[in-house]
C-alpha cells in the first residue's frame, strides 16, 4: 500500500513563471485534497475532488490557481503568473468518500518563489 | 467559516510525563475530529481521530472530545524526545464529516526535554 505521493518535493521558480505541482492519491481513495501551508500557521484548504469532479474551490484562492484531476486519478495543481506571496507548501491528502474519513497527506511540495 | 483555536506553545514536558494538547473550535455542529502530527519540514502525520464524545485510547495517545465546551485534547503518555514536533488539531469543513475537508488550527509546538 503505497501512500500519497507528491512531486516534486521542491520547486524554486522566478516571480511571473508558472509551476505545476502533482499528486497521485493513495489508489483506492476517491477524495482528493489540496492545502497550502506557511510557516507558523496550519494546513489551509484550497480544492478538493470528489473522483475526477472539482466539488469546491476556496473563495480565497486566486484565479491564477488551477486543479484539475482529469481522470478521477491523480491531480495537478497549477500556479500561473506566480507571486512571492504564492511561496509555501503545497499539500495533497486523499480520503475515502464514504465511511472513514481520515485524511493522509503526501509529503508536499516546497514552492520558493524568488 | 469554522474556526479552531491552539495555544501555539511551546509546551515544553520532562520525558516521561504526560503532555497535554488543547483544542477548541467554534461550530456547535462539528462531527469530526482529528489530531496531526507534523515535524519540521515534513508533512503532517494522522494520530488520532474521534467523533464521539468521550476518550479514545491508541496505544500512548488519547484523544478526548467534550462537544459541549467545544473542546477536544490530546495526551500523550510515557513522553518520548521522538514526540517533539508541532501538534495540529482540524475539524469537518463542512457538513459532510471531513470528507469535504478539513478546518486546521496553527498548531501547538511540543518539545520533549530528556
Amino acid at each position: 500500500d503505497t501512500g500519497v505521493s507528491q512531486d516534486p518535493r521542491h520547486k524554486i521558480t522566478k516571480r511571473g513563471q508558472n509551476v505545476t505541482f502533482r499528486c497521485d492519491p493513495i489508489s483506492e481513495h476517491n477524495r482528493l485534497y489540496w492545502y497550502r501551508q506557511t510557516l507558523g500557521q496550519g494546513p489551509e484548504f484550497l480544492t478538493y475532488f470528489q473522483n475526477e469532479a472539482q466539488l469546491e474551490k476556496s473563495r480565497l484562492l486566486s484565479d491564477r490557481f488551477s486543479a484539475e484531476r482529469p481522470k478521477g486519478s491523480f491531480s495537478t495543481l497549477e500556479i500561473q503568473r506566480t507571486e512571492q506571496g504564492d511561496s509555501a507548501m503545497y499539500l495533497c491528502a486523499s480520503s475515502h468518500r464514504t465511511g472513514v474519513t481520515e485524511a493522509f497527506f503526501g509529503q508536499g511540495t516546497r514552492l520558493t518563489v524568488v | 467559516q469554522k474556526e479552531v483555536e491552539q495555544n501555539s506553545g511551546p509546551l515544553s514536558v520532562p520525558e516521561g510525563a504526560i503532555a497535554s494538547l488543547n483544542c477548541t473550535y467554534s461550530d456547535r455542529g462539528s462531527q469530526s475530529f482529528f489530531w496531526y502530527r507534523q515535524y519540521s519540514g515534513k508533512s503532517p502525520e494522522l494520530i488520532m481521530s474521534i467523533y464521539s464524545n468521550g476518550d479514545k485510547e491508541d496505544g500512548r495517545f488519547t484523544a478526548q472530545l467534550n462537544k459541549a465546551s467545544q473542546y477536544v485534547s490530546l495526551l500523550i503518555r510515557d513522553s518520548q524526545p521522538s514526540d517533539s514536533a508541532t501538534y495540529l488539531c482540524a475539524v469537518n469543513r463542512g457538513s459532510g464529516g471531513g470528507a469535504d475537508g478539513l478546518t486546521f488550527g496553527k498548531g501547538t509546538h511540543l518539545i520533549i526535554q530528556p
